[in-house]
């Protein structure tokens, strides 16, 4: 039981270029959701999925999109990177039934924008 | 708006006493609240949870209060260990199942 993955672990883009982060959770979780972690900001959501093919803006959605693949794969789309989307991405999973709210994180994918 | 804020000092206690955690919100009454540990380089990991009609919660050395005429929350870790060294995080939800996350609190233990 692997929980939840993300790739990479760690990238360098320039300004300009596009990526994709990938996520993947083995709990058969109905929620899933993008977090940016930044120096004394905490975390901060970017989007989410309550359940298998819906999507919705957070907090901070600007410059990214997403995508929920299936069930178990929610991916976060840099068209265009730029140097203040440098951040620590997360990605995390919740069962998404009432009474049940915690999440699941991964590791951590650590982009840095030249 | 709605906010979770947590000491951003660093709190830095000796072996064996308790640490207490403080998390406050502003703007809104949370259902519940959520206590997660960080370790640097890591995810984050949930530890408790604590819904607004309960007073107080406890796991192993874990304790959590739920104040809603203060709007704060309180997380103690009693008889401290070097290895509860970590950034602890508070978060609560804001509605469907989206939740916001206070900057967390770093804690250090010394043997």
């Amino acid at each position: 039981n692997a929980g939840v993955t993300q790739t990479p672990k760690f990238q360098v883009l320039k300004t300009g270029q596009s990526m994709t982060l990938q996520c993947a959770q083995d709990m058969n979780h109905n929620s899933m959701y993008w977090y940016r972690q930044d120096p004394g900001m905490g975390l901060r959501l970017i989007y989410y999925s309550a359940s298998e093919g819906t999507t919705d803006k957070g907090e901070v959605p600007n410059g990214y999109n997403v995508s929920r693949l299936n069930k178990r794969e929610f991916s976060l789309r840099l068209e265009s990177a730029a140097p203040s989307q440098t951040s620590v991405y997360f990605c995390a999973s919740s069962p998404g039934e009432t009474g049940t709210y915690e999440q699941y994180f991964g590791p951590g994918t650590r982009l840095t924008v030249t | 708006s709605q906010k979770i804020e947590q000491n951003s000092e660093a709190l830095n206690i000796q072996e064996g006493k308790t640490a207490t955690l403080t998390c406050n919100y502003t703007n809104y009454s949370p259902a519940y609240l959520q206590w997660y540990r960080q370790d640097p380089g890591r995810g984050p990991v949930f530890l408790l949870l604590i819904r607004e009609n309960e007073k107080e919660k406890r796991k192993e050395r874990l304790k959590v209060t739920f104040d809603t005429t203060l709007k704060q929350s309180l997380f103690h870790i009693t008889a401290s260990q070097p290895a509860d060294s970590a950034t602890y995080l508070c978060a609560g939800p804001t509605g469907g199942f989206k939740t916001i996350f206070g900057a967390g609190t770093r804690l250090f233990v010394k043997a």
